[in-house]
Protein backbone atom coordinates (compact mmCIF):
# COMPACT_ATOMS: atom_id res chain seq x y z
CA UNK A 1 0.00 0.00 0.00
CA UNK A 2 0.81 3.63 -0.32
CA UNK A 3 3.52 4.90 2.32
CA UNK A 4 3.98 8.19 4.09
CA UNK A 5 6.44 9.16 6.11
CA UNK A 6 7.54 12.20 8.31
CA UNK A 7 10.20 13.53 9.83
CA UNK A 8 10.60 14.18 12.84
CA UNK A 9 7.99 12.03 14.86
CA UNK A 10 8.85 14.27 17.85
CA UNK A 11 10.02 18.35 18.07
CA UNK A 12 10.70 19.92 21.33
CA UNK A 13 12.22 23.72 20.47
CA UNK A 14 11.62 27.18 22.39
CA UNK A 15 10.04 29.72 21.96
CA UNK A 16 10.86 31.57 19.00
CA UNK A 17 12.86 29.23 16.64
CA UNK A 18 11.65 28.08 13.66
CA UNK A 19 11.14 24.23 12.78
CA UNK A 20 10.95 22.23 9.53
CA UNK A 21 8.50 18.96 9.14
CA UNK A 22 9.05 16.99 6.28
CA UNK A 23 6.71 15.08 4.56
CA UNK A 24 7.60 11.91 1.78
CA UNK A 25 5.36 10.06 -0.49
CA UNK A 26 7.69 6.68 -0.48
CA UNK A 27 6.34 4.56 -3.17
CA UNK A 28 4.38 6.93 -5.24
CA UNK A 29 4.34 10.09 -6.47
CA UNK A 30 1.94 12.87 -5.14
CA UNK A 31 1.18 16.25 -6.85
CA UNK A 32 -0.60 17.22 -3.84
CA UNK A 33 -0.11 17.02 -0.09
CA UNK A 34 -2.09 18.08 2.59
CA UNK A 35 -1.06 19.39 6.12
CA UNK A 36 -3.38 19.10 9.15
CA UNK A 37 -3.14 20.25 12.75
CA UNK A 38 -4.97 17.92 15.68
CA UNK A 39 -5.42 19.24 19.38
CA UNK A 40 -6.18 16.63 21.93
CA UNK A 41 -9.48 15.38 21.60
CA UNK A 42 -10.47 17.27 18.65
CA UNK A 43 -10.54 16.91 15.06
CA UNK A 44 -8.25 17.28 12.20
CA UNK A 45 -8.26 20.52 10.84
CA UNK A 46 -6.76 20.97 7.31
CA UNK A 47 -4.10 23.66 7.53
CA UNK A 48 -3.16 23.78 3.25
CA UNK A 49 -3.25 22.17 0.30
CA UNK A 50 0.63 21.81 -1.31
CA UNK A 51 1.03 21.43 -4.67
CA UNK A 52 4.00 20.41 -6.40
CA UNK A 53 5.84 23.22 -8.06
CA UNK A 54 2.90 26.01 -6.96
CA UNK A 55 2.32 27.92 -4.30
CA UNK A 56 -0.21 25.80 -1.64
CA UNK A 57 -3.50 27.11 -1.18
CA UNK A 58 -3.89 28.08 2.49
CA UNK A 59 -7.20 27.41 4.72
CA UNK A 60 -9.38 30.47 5.85
CA UNK A 61 -7.63 31.73 9.06
CA UNK A 62 -3.92 30.03 8.47
CA UNK A 63 -1.39 32.34 8.48
CA UNK A 64 1.07 31.56 5.17
CA UNK A 65 4.16 33.71 6.55
CA UNK A 66 3.83 31.65 9.78
CA UNK A 67 3.27 28.43 8.32
CA UNK A 68 5.49 28.15 5.38
CA UNK A 69 5.11 25.27 2.39
CA UNK A 70 7.36 24.27 0.35
CA UNK A 71 6.45 21.18 -2.23
CA UNK A 72 9.33 21.25 -4.17
CA UNK A 73 9.55 17.31 -5.61
CA UNK A 74 6.50 15.10 -6.43
CA UNK A 75 7.35 13.03 -2.96
CA UNK A 76 8.48 15.58 -0.66
CA UNK A 77 7.07 18.72 0.60
CA UNK A 78 7.99 21.02 3.92
CA UNK A 79 6.14 22.87 6.58
CA UNK A 80 7.97 25.27 8.81
CA UNK A 81 6.58 26.60 11.27
CA UNK A 82 8.67 30.09 12.31
CA UNK A 83 8.85 31.43 15.33
CA UNK A 84 6.75 28.74 17.01
CA UNK A 85 5.07 30.07 20.37
CA UNK A 86 3.45 27.59 22.67
CA UNK A 87 0.24 27.58 20.74
CA UNK A 88 1.77 26.31 18.27
CA UNK A 89 2.09 23.05 20.47
CA UNK A 90 0.28 20.84 18.34
CA UNK A 91 -0.26 17.24 16.31
CA UNK A 92 0.73 17.93 13.04
CA UNK A 93 0.25 15.35 10.27
CA UNK A 94 0.65 15.75 7.01
CA UNK A 95 -1.55 13.50 3.64
CA UNK A 96 -0.29 12.71 0.35
CA UNK A 97 -3.11 11.86 -2.20
CA UNK A 98 -2.21 9.12 -4.72
CA UNK A 99 -3.79 9.84 -8.37
CA UNK A 100 -2.79 6.52 -9.59
CA UNK A 101 -4.46 4.58 -7.26
CA UNK A 102 -7.67 4.95 -9.98
CA UNK A 103 -10.49 6.77 -9.73
CA UNK A 104 -10.59 6.57 -5.83
CA UNK A 105 -7.93 9.64 -4.99
CA UNK A 106 -7.35 8.24 -1.12
CA UNK A 107 -5.42 10.37 1.18
CA UNK A 108 -2.88 8.65 2.81
CA UNK A 109 -1.48 9.84 6.11
CA UNK A 110 1.74 10.07 7.70
CA UNK A 111 2.61 8.77 10.90
CA UNK A 112 2.28 12.30 12.38
CA UNK A 113 4.53 14.85 14.01
CA UNK A 114 4.11 15.94 17.75
CA UNK A 115 5.75 19.86 18.29
CA UNK A 116 5.69 20.96 21.78
CA UNK A 117 6.78 24.78 22.24
CA UNK A 118 8.76 25.81 25.13
CA UNK B 1 -22.64 25.25 5.12
CA UNK B 2 -20.04 22.06 6.17
CA UNK B 3 -21.20 19.83 8.91
CA UNK B 4 -20.13 16.23 10.11
CA UNK B 5 -22.40 14.95 12.64
CA UNK B 6 -21.08 11.55 14.88
CA UNK B 7 -21.68 10.17 17.98
CA UNK B 8 -19.11 10.89 20.92
CA UNK B 9 -18.21 7.64 21.69
CA UNK B 10 -19.59 3.73 21.94
CA UNK B 11 -18.84 1.08 23.56
CA UNK B 12 -18.72 -2.41 22.29
CA UNK B 13 -18.10 -5.99 23.89
CA UNK B 14 -15.19 -8.22 21.88
CA UNK B 15 -17.29 -10.49 19.40
CA UNK B 16 -20.00 -8.40 18.54
CA UNK B 17 -20.90 -6.27 15.59
CA UNK B 18 -20.95 -1.93 16.00
CA UNK B 19 -22.68 0.31 13.56
CA UNK B 20 -21.11 3.96 13.51
CA UNK B 21 -23.30 6.78 11.88
CA UNK B 22 -22.42 9.50 10.60
CA UNK B 23 -24.22 12.27 8.97
CA UNK B 24 -22.85 15.40 6.31
CA UNK B 25 -23.53 18.60 5.02
CA UNK B 26 -21.02 19.21 2.38
CA UNK B 27 -20.78 22.26 -0.28
CA UNK B 28 -19.36 19.77 -2.73
CA UNK B 29 -19.25 16.05 -2.82
CA UNK B 30 -16.57 13.36 -4.25
CA UNK B 31 -17.15 10.69 -2.23
CA UNK B 32 -16.72 9.73 1.19
CA UNK B 33 -14.09 8.06 3.45
CA UNK B 34 -13.75 6.56 6.45
CA UNK B 35 -10.62 6.48 8.86
CA UNK B 36 -9.24 4.85 11.72
CA UNK B 37 -7.20 6.75 13.91
CA UNK B 38 -5.48 4.92 17.27
CA UNK B 39 -4.63 7.14 20.28
CA UNK B 40 -1.44 9.28 19.53
CA UNK B 41 -1.23 7.78 15.79
CA UNK B 42 -2.35 9.67 12.14
CA UNK B 43 -5.36 8.25 10.18
CA UNK B 44 -5.66 4.86 8.54
CA UNK B 45 -7.88 4.27 5.53
CA UNK B 46 -10.69 1.66 5.84
CA UNK B 47 -13.14 2.71 3.30
CA UNK B 48 -14.44 4.44 0.63
CA UNK B 49 -17.62 5.19 -1.02
CA UNK B 50 -18.95 7.40 -4.19
CA UNK B 51 -22.31 5.32 -5.48
CA UNK B 52 -25.00 4.75 -2.62
CA UNK B 53 -24.82 1.40 -1.53
CA UNK B 54 -22.80 -1.06 0.50
CA UNK B 55 -18.89 -1.71 0.38
CA UNK B 56 -17.79 -4.74 2.02
CA UNK B 57 -14.19 -5.07 3.02
CA UNK B 58 -13.38 -8.11 5.44
CA UNK B 59 -14.92 -7.57 8.92
CA UNK B 60 -14.92 -3.68 8.26
CA UNK B 61 -18.32 -2.88 5.75
CA UNK B 62 -19.61 0.75 5.15
CA UNK B 63 -22.45 2.05 3.41
CA UNK B 64 -23.56 5.49 2.10
CA UNK B 65 -26.74 7.38 0.90
CA UNK B 66 -26.06 10.62 -1.01
CA UNK B 67 -29.60 11.55 -1.10
CA UNK B 68 -29.46 11.64 2.87
CA UNK B 69 -26.60 12.61 3.56
CA UNK B 70 -26.05 9.65 5.54
CA UNK B 71 -23.75 6.76 5.73
CA UNK B 72 -21.98 4.10 7.99
CA UNK B 73 -19.21 1.89 9.41
CA UNK B 74 -19.73 -1.40 9.94
CA UNK B 75 -17.80 -3.38 12.37
CA UNK B 76 -18.15 -7.23 12.73
CA UNK B 77 -16.58 -9.83 14.79
CA UNK B 78 -15.02 -6.59 17.06
CA UNK B 79 -11.61 -7.24 18.86
CA UNK B 80 -9.73 -5.78 21.53
CA UNK B 81 -7.22 -3.78 18.50
CA UNK B 82 -10.61 -2.12 17.17
CA UNK B 83 -10.47 0.30 20.18
CA UNK B 84 -9.91 3.64 18.44
CA UNK B 85 -11.42 7.06 17.04
CA UNK B 86 -13.52 6.50 13.91
CA UNK B 87 -13.99 9.08 11.14
CA UNK B 88 -16.38 10.01 8.97
CA UNK B 89 -14.43 12.20 5.81
CA UNK B 90 -16.58 13.63 3.19
CA UNK B 91 -14.53 14.98 0.05
CA UNK B 92 -15.84 18.00 -0.63
CA UNK B 93 -14.68 20.96 -3.37
CA UNK B 94 -10.89 20.23 -4.31
CA UNK B 95 -11.02 16.95 -2.67
CA UNK B 96 -10.66 18.24 0.80
CA UNK B 97 -11.33 15.94 3.39
CA UNK B 98 -13.49 17.10 5.97
CA UNK B 99 -13.15 15.62 8.98
CA UNK B 100 -15.34 15.94 12.09
CA UNK B 101 -14.28 14.74 16.05
CA UNK B 102 -14.75 11.19 15.40
CA UNK B 103 -16.47 7.98 17.12
CA UNK B 104 -14.19 6.80 19.69
CA UNK B 105 -15.09 3.34 20.13
CA UNK B 106 -14.40 1.60 23.18
CA UNK B 107 -14.36 -2.77 23.51
CA UNK B 108 -14.56 -4.70 26.19
CA UNK B 109 -13.51 -8.25 26.82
Amino acid sequence: GAVVSQHPSWVICKSGTSVKIECRSLDFQATTMFWYRQFPKQSLMLMATSNEGSKATYEQGVEKDKFLINHASLTLSTLTVTSAHPEDSSFYICSARDTSSGPVETQYFGPGTRLLVL
Amino acid sequence: GQNIDQPTEMTATEGAIVQINCTYQTSGFNGLFWYQQHAGEAPTFLSYNVLDGLEEKGRFSSFLSRSKGYSYLLLKELQMKDSASYLCAPSGGYNKLIFGAGTRLAVHP
